[in-house]
């Protein structure tokens, strides 16, 4: 059965500490990983799709990073603007034809002014 | 480009009473997906159409039943409904082929009382 674990639950930065979020997953071969943004009471928003182990994204203030056992989320001088819950999701091969996404419980971020 | 759309925004039913849930996708995509995300919980897998078929369906009971139309439009019914089915109900859509993101709408929240 395919795993997703995000870590930490909560964080809290002040404006411009840069941190990482955490994304641990087990699946019998990665089709791809997923980031989203989502903000409180809305749907999920895309951030970013990683596939092999060593690739990365960049966007705006975030980068994500992909290794073959989790995935990092990167935020470099956050904003309050940042503040939100962070998903990751991971589509696997095991599931053969089928791409539905197996989310972890997110990481809650405030960045305080 | 719109997004994926959904109505209504929000909905509130008796127990026992049936739920209908509707999502219009991004135009191109043939593939639809319905998540529910009760309070506290992460995203959970209910329901994946495309072209008009069902392609797999998450661990959820039968009362939980929906269809794709011509128009790759979806409807979500939920019957006999309980307290417990309580949540946002979220619905993505995706392109053909493997390589492919999901793009979220901004959900339903129905309140069974």
């Amino acid at each position: 059965e395919d795993q997703v674990t995000q870590s930490p639950e909560a964080l809290r930065l002040q404006e411009g500490e840069s941190s990482s979020l955490n994304c641990s997953y087990t699946v019998s071969g990665l089709r791809g990983l997923f980031w989203y943004r989502q903000d409180p009471g809305k749907g999920p928003e895309f951030l970013f799709t990683l596939y092999s182990a060593g690739e990365e994204k960049e966007k705006e203030r975030l980068k994500a990073t992909l290794t073959k056992k989790e995935s990092f989320l990167h935020i470099t001088a956050p904003k309050p603007e940042d503040s939100a819950t962070y998903l990751c999701a991971v589509q696997s091969l095991s599931s053969g034809s089928a791409r539905q996404l197996t989310f972890g419980s997110g990481t809650q971020l405030t960045v305080l002014p | 480009e719109a997004g994926v759309t959904q109505s209504p925004t929000h909905l509130i039913k008796t127990r026992g009473q049936q739920a209908t849930l509707r999502c219009s996708p991004i135009s191109g995509h043939t593939s639809v997906y319905w998540y529910q995300q009760a309070l506290g919980l992460g995203l959970q897998f209910l329901l994946w159409y495309d072209e008009g078929e069902e392609r797999n369906r998450g661990n959820f009971p039968p009362r939980f039943s929906g269809r794709q139309f011509p128009n790759y439009s979806s409807e979500l019914n939920v019957n006999a409904l309980l307290l417990g089915d309580s949540a946002l109900y979220l619905c993505a859509s995706s392109r053909q082929g493997a390589r492919t993101e999901a793009f979220f709408g901004q959900g339903t929240r129905l309140t069974v009382v």
